[in-house]
């Protein structure tokens, strides 16, 4: 079964520079979350689209974050200007439906210097 | 505030050792609560759900309400078992938003 994908796995960027990360969620998987993993702590939920509807983004600091999943597969998450504290991994993962197994993917390790 | 509490970063064992991850937690209501875990080089996956009482790769753990906590237990730890070890549990919107708690490093020597 092919997972979740995401790209690029790496990407170093300049403060104040953009950046974008792409998510293929598993095919049927209606559920689409983006977590922020900062080291040393555990994910935390950015963004979680139903389809192609957000559930919550209460997260999602939204003068530079911004994310979308036109319809309802691909997603892209979007920083711009991007800070030194958003220096983490970025993780997607998917589901059938929101109470149903989360599956992630490997990850899109960002360093803002 | 719902919260998820791993007060451990490190847990060091031998090889047969017995093992036990910490995990508290914050919530009101009856939460759902779960085990993920990440071995080097792989994407988080799910261990186990305190919903299902099973037991996978020789992991369980038992949900106490009075105690707030929902830890991780194997009687006899192996080397592959090292891993990173998150505890989380679902948020009360029933959103499916998993909150993590900070993460659990488990290393077991030969």
């Amino acid at each position: 079964e092919a997972g979740v994908a995401q790209s690029p796995r790496y990407k170093i960027i300049e403060k104040r520079q953009s950046v974008a990360f792409w998510c293929n969620p598993i095919s049927g998987h209606a559920t689409l979350y983006w977590y922020q993993q900062i080291l040393g702590q555990g994910p935390k939920l950015l963004i979680q689209f139903q389809n192609n509807g957000v559930v919550d983004d209460s997260q999602l600091p939204k003068d530079r974050f911004s994310a979308e999943r036109l319809k309802g597969v691909d997603s892209t998450l979007k920083i711009q200007p991007a800070k030194l504290e958003d220096s983490a991994v970025y993780l997607c993962a998917s589901s059938f439906g929101p109470n149903t197994e989360a599956f992630f993917g490997q990850g899109t390790r960002l360093t803002v210097v | 505030a719902q919260r998820v509490t791993q007060p451990e970063k490190l847990l060091s064992v031998f090889k047969g050792a017995p093992v036990e991850l910490k995990c508290n937690y914050s919530y009101s209501g009856s939460p759902e609560l779960f085990w993920y875990v990440q071995y080097s080089r792989q994407r988080l996956q799910l261990l186990l759900r305190h919903i299902s009482r099973e037991s996978i790769k020789g992991f369980t753990a038992d949900l106490n309400k009075g105690e707030t906590s929902f830890h991780l237990k194997k009687p006899f730890a192996q080397e592959e078992d090292s891993a990173m070890y998150y505890c989380a549990l679902v948020h009360s919107g029933n959103t499916g938003k998993l909150i993590f708690g900070q993460g659990t490093t488990l290393q077991v020597k030969p």
